[in-house]
């Protein structure tokens, strides 16, 4: 089984420049999740998808950050413009939300994006 | 609102020695707990929860977690550290109708040959 792919694997840019990664989750899994990883940090929840709608993103920052999964598969997350603090490995996760009642929610995560902003 | 804490930044340990990983946790309602391992440079990868039944689960690699409803604690564990073990450990937690994972900040196991 293929595992949650994403691209690019490293990425600098200047502030106030735009970015955007990809994920590509498990086939099958109906829910992604994007999380920001800062470094000393435990992984931050930035958006939850549930096949291609909006599951939670209160702690998303709407006025530069947007992301989407218009066919329910593959989701694009885009920072705009990037600020300094924005520097974090940005992970992105799947998980199959019914096998074992919904209890169960194990999430497969891949490689993440490591960004840097000077 | 629900948290976890890790109060270790880093454990050593020698190799072939027991290991210990603390997590502690605040949820509302039954908690669902997690552990996930972080080696560098890799995504996170699973290695045990618990959701509910017996208070000792056993997961990937060797490793255990004892959950402790009057403690609010979910220490890992492991009988025997091996080298290779090495790695970033997160615990994460969620209430029963929550889907939202919450992670703890991370602890740092090193364990020396």
């Amino acid at each position: 089984e293929a595992g949650v792919a994403q691209s690019p694997r490293y990425k600098i840019i200047e502030k106030r420049q735009s970015v955007a990664f990809w994920c590509n989750p498990i086939s099958g899994h109906a829910t992604l999740y994007w999380y920001q990883q800062i470094l000393g940090q435990g992984p931050k929840l930035l958006i939850q998808f549930q096949n291609n709608g909006v599951v939670d993103d209160s702690q998303l920052p709407k006025d530069r950050f947007s992301a989407e999964r218009l066919k329910g598969v593959d989701s694009t997350l885009k920072i705009q413009p990037a600020k300094l603090e924005d520097s974090a490995v940005y992970l992105c996760a799947s998980s199959h939300p019914r096998r074992e009642g919904y209890s169960y929610n194990e999430q497969f995560f891949g490689p993440g994006t490591r960004l840097t902003v000077l | 609102a629900q948290s976890v804490a890790q109060p270790e930044d880093q454990v050593n340990v020698a190799e072939g020695n027991p290991l210990t990983v603390k997590c502690t946790y605040s949820v509302s309602g039954n908690p669902y707990l997690f552990w996930y391992v972080q080696y560098p440079n890799r995504g996170l990868q699973f290695l045990l929860k618990y959701i509910t039944g017996d208070n000792l689960v056993k997961g990937s690699y060797g490793f255990e977690a004892e959950f402790n409803k009057s403690q609010t604690s979910f220490h890992l564990k492991k009988p025997s550290a091996l080298v290779s073990d090495s790695a970033l450990y997160f615990c994460a937690v969620r209430s029963s109708g929550y889907s939202t994972l919450t992670f703890g900040k991370g602890t740092m196991l090193l364990v020396s040959p």
